[in-house]
């Protein structure tokens, strides 16, 4: 049972340009959002998050956007660095535990 | 700033062995968790500790698999008579008190890459 969905294995973009990784989520008990970055070897490092109770939030070059109806969220990276260049988890937690639930990632690729 | 420290970041078993994996969370933050990630696949919960209490063991596999968080020193992932289906990178997370999911994140360590001959 796969509550967290990210269904883009990877992406490819060019430098400069917008970079869009999406994710879908069953559980509409969750109540955070979460966006972690992995790079090979090394463990997660957090980006970003939103409350359920918000539609976007906004960190420098990064935004995540929430839609409840649909269970979909997306974060975007504007403009795209070939640092960037990561597999991207989007995670989601609720409940009394606070265990982070993981979809599959997505490999971006952002070429110079 | 010491962040989360896990030991050993390499360890190879022969099938049977057991295997130690330890997490000294980071200054100051009470609550441990554990994940696995399988090749090709995301991280998933395996269990979460505060000090000398197991909180949620929902994600750990029913046999060889025990977490402890003691009063002093890291916390333990013990896997007894490993198979080489435990070859996986285990990943743990620290947060201070009263974290609530999306109010401050959790710190991950750089993981254990466990490899079972």
């Amino acid at each position: 049972d796969q509550q967290v969905k990210q269904n883009s294995p990877s992406l490819s973009v060019q430098e400069g340009r917008i970079s869009i990784l999406n994710c879908d989520y069953t559980n509409s008990m969750f109540d955070y959002f979460l966006w972690y970055k992995k790079y090979p070897a090394e463990g997660p490092t957090f980006l970003i998050s939103i409350s359920s109770i918000k539609d976007k939030n906004e960190d420098g070059r990064f935004t995540v956007f929430l839609n409840k109806s649909a269970k979909h969220l997306s974060l975007h990276i504007v403009p795209s660095q070939p640092g960037d260049s990561a597999v991207y988890f989007c995670a989601a937690s609720g409940g009394a535990t606070n265990k982070l639930i993981f979809g599959t990632g997505t490999l971006l690729a952002v070429q110079p | 700033n010491a962040g989360v420290m896990q030991n050993p970041r390499h360890l190879v078993r022969r099938r049977g062995q057991e295997a130690r994996l330890r997490c000294s969370p980071m200054k100051g933050h009470s609550h441990v968790y554990w994940y696995r990630q399988l090749p090709e696949e995301g991280l998933k919960f395996m269990v979460y500790l505060q000090k000398e209490n197991i909180i949620d063991e929902s994600g750990m596999p029913k046999e060889r698999f025990s977490a402890e968080f003691p009063k002093e020193g890291p916390s333990i992932l013990r896997i007894q008579q490993v198979v080489r289906g435990d070859s996986a990178a285990y990943f743990c997370a620290s947060s201070p008190p009263m974290y609530t999911g999306g109010d401050t994140e959790a710190f991950f360590g750089q993981g254990t890459r466990l490899t079972v001959v």
